[in-house]
């Protein structure tokens, strides 16, 4: 069974930094590209990042490029999502999901506020 | 970016009444090397999204076959052939045969 399991959340003031992992089993997390999403409180869904198998494509969304770093540890079966210089629009349940978007993790909480 | 606009915003359906939900997109999702990359997801309230279909017409496992996807280029629609209790929740299309990754704004099924 595919699993996808987020951590790392939490409540940090504006400007400072977070980082996100998501545990993957079930699959052979290293051959597969994975992407990072969220959701603002009530509202839709946006995509955030996307990293490749190997790490050797990288895609951002505009709203989070230069603040955000998609990463990952394939013996660690691990994927990573480092937030800097945080704002309060990046308040949001942040989800990991698989490269065709089959699979989801539960989510994690990231709120910023002073 | 590519801009997908779902209508209608809210839905309101009996049980059993069968109901259709439009996704357009601003740019053609027919990617270079033939795949159609459009898919639809159904968030429960308090839950992760789930996948009910993807490649616009393909239902996930597991899916009850009342679902069903169609389309082509920038015009797709997903359809509920008997809605049923479970059934209820918002629906997102969403696109990767472009960056960035984009969802439509969501379809609301609440009940009638």
């Amino acid at each position: 069974e595919v699993q996808l399991v987020e951590s790392g959340g939490g409540l940090v003031q504006p400007g400072r930094s977070l980082k996100l992992s998501c545990v993957a089993s079930g699959f052979t997390f290293s051959n597969y590209g994975m992407n990072w999403i969220r959701q603002a409180p009530g509202k839709g869904l946006e995509w955030v990042a996307y990293i490749s198998s190997g790490s050797s494509y990288i895609y951002y969304a505009e709203t989070v490029k230069g603040r955000f770093t998609i990463s990952r540890d394939n013996a660690k079966n691990t994927l990573y999502l480092q937030m800097t210089s945080l704002r309060s629009e990046d308040t949001a349940l942040y989800y990991c999901a698989t490269y065709f978007f089959d699979y989801w993790g539960q989510g994690v909480m990231v709120t910023v506020s002073s | 970016d590519v801009v997908l606009t779902q209508t209608p915003p809210t839905l309101l359906a009996t049980i059993g009444q069968s109901v259709s939900i439009s996704c357009r997109s601003s740019q053609s999702l027919l990617h270079s090397n033939g795949n159609t990359y459009l898919n639809w997801l159904l968030q429960r309230t308090g839950q992760s999204p789930q996948p009910l279909i993807y490649l616009v017409s393909k239902l996930e496992s597991g899916v009850p076959n009342r679902f069903s996807g169609s389309g082509s280029g920038t015009d797709f629609t997903l359809k509920i052939s008997g809605v049923e209790a479970e059934d209820l929740g918002v629906y997102y299309c969403m696109q990767f045969t472009h960056y960035p990754r984009t969802f439509g704004g969501g379809t609301k099924l609440e009940l009638k």
